[in-house]
């Protein structure tokens, strides 16, 4: 089974500033999630990477499939940008195509 | 979000009683799956469906059955509500977008 470790478990930071969020998984994958999920509300996918980077608008998310690493970044924050952000990976070996959750970044933007 | 939607948004129910969550998508998926998310655990899976009548359980799966008699729906019942299920459940399905998943917008059950 798959182990997900994310960190920080909780940031606050200034509007403005650049955010880094970390997870590490313990098998190997073939692609991974970053979700988001804003207070009492639901659960949103931004991205599904397999190598490399991608870009959304001011979010950007990176994976080093060799060290079983990703990063997600968050250039000029933003206030509206305060939630929960959950990386999830495939559980391999366990129910078809469940994945598996970290336990999240709570992630707050003060103005 | 579009193509899935989960019934009821809130629910209070007493100790014992019988609850029925509903999960519908409309993009024809084959993979559904329920979910809990509690505090300090995380998201956890307690059923998945890889097709019509075809189901199979969760890590916690205890107390929980479920049914899929068509495509589009997902059904979690809860035959005797307890306080230890007081959570919020999201429903999932599993498709071929640029993001793979798509979560519903969650029910928040509390059974007092």
């Amino acid at each position: 089974k798959n182990e997900v470790e994310q960190s920080p478990q909780n940031l606050t930071a200034q509007e403005g500033e650049f955010i880094t969020i970390n997870c590490s998984y313990s098998v190997g994958i073939s692609a991974l999630h970053w979700l988001q999920q804003h207070p009492g509300g639901g659960i949103v996918s931004l991205f599904m990477l397999s190598s490399g980077k991608k870009k959304h608008g001011r979010l950007i998310a990176t994976i080093n499939i060799q060290e079983k690493h990703s990063s997600l970044h968050i250039t000029a924050s933003h206030p509206r940008d305060s939630a929960v952000y959950i990386c999830a990976v495939p559980n391999y070996g366990g129910s078809q195509g469940n994945l598996i959750f970290g336990k999240g970044t709570k992630l707050s933007v003060k103005p | 979000d579009a193509g899935i939607t989960q019934s009821p948004r809130h629910k209070v129910t007493e100790t014992g009683t019988p609850v029925t969550l509903r999960c519908h998508q409309t993009e024809n998926h084959r993979y559904m799956y329920w979910y809990r998310q509690d505090p300090g655990h995380g998201l956890r899976l307690i059923h998945y469906s890889y097709g019509v009548k075809d189901t199979d359980k969760g890590e916690v799966s205890d107390g929980y059955s479920v049914s899929r008699s068509k495509t589009e729906d997902f059904l979690l019942t809860l035959e005797s509500a307890t306080s230890s299920q007081t959570s919020v459940y999201f429903c999932a399905i599993r498709g071929d977008s640029r993001y793979g998943y798509t979560f519903g917008s969650g029910t928040r059950l509390t059974v007092v």
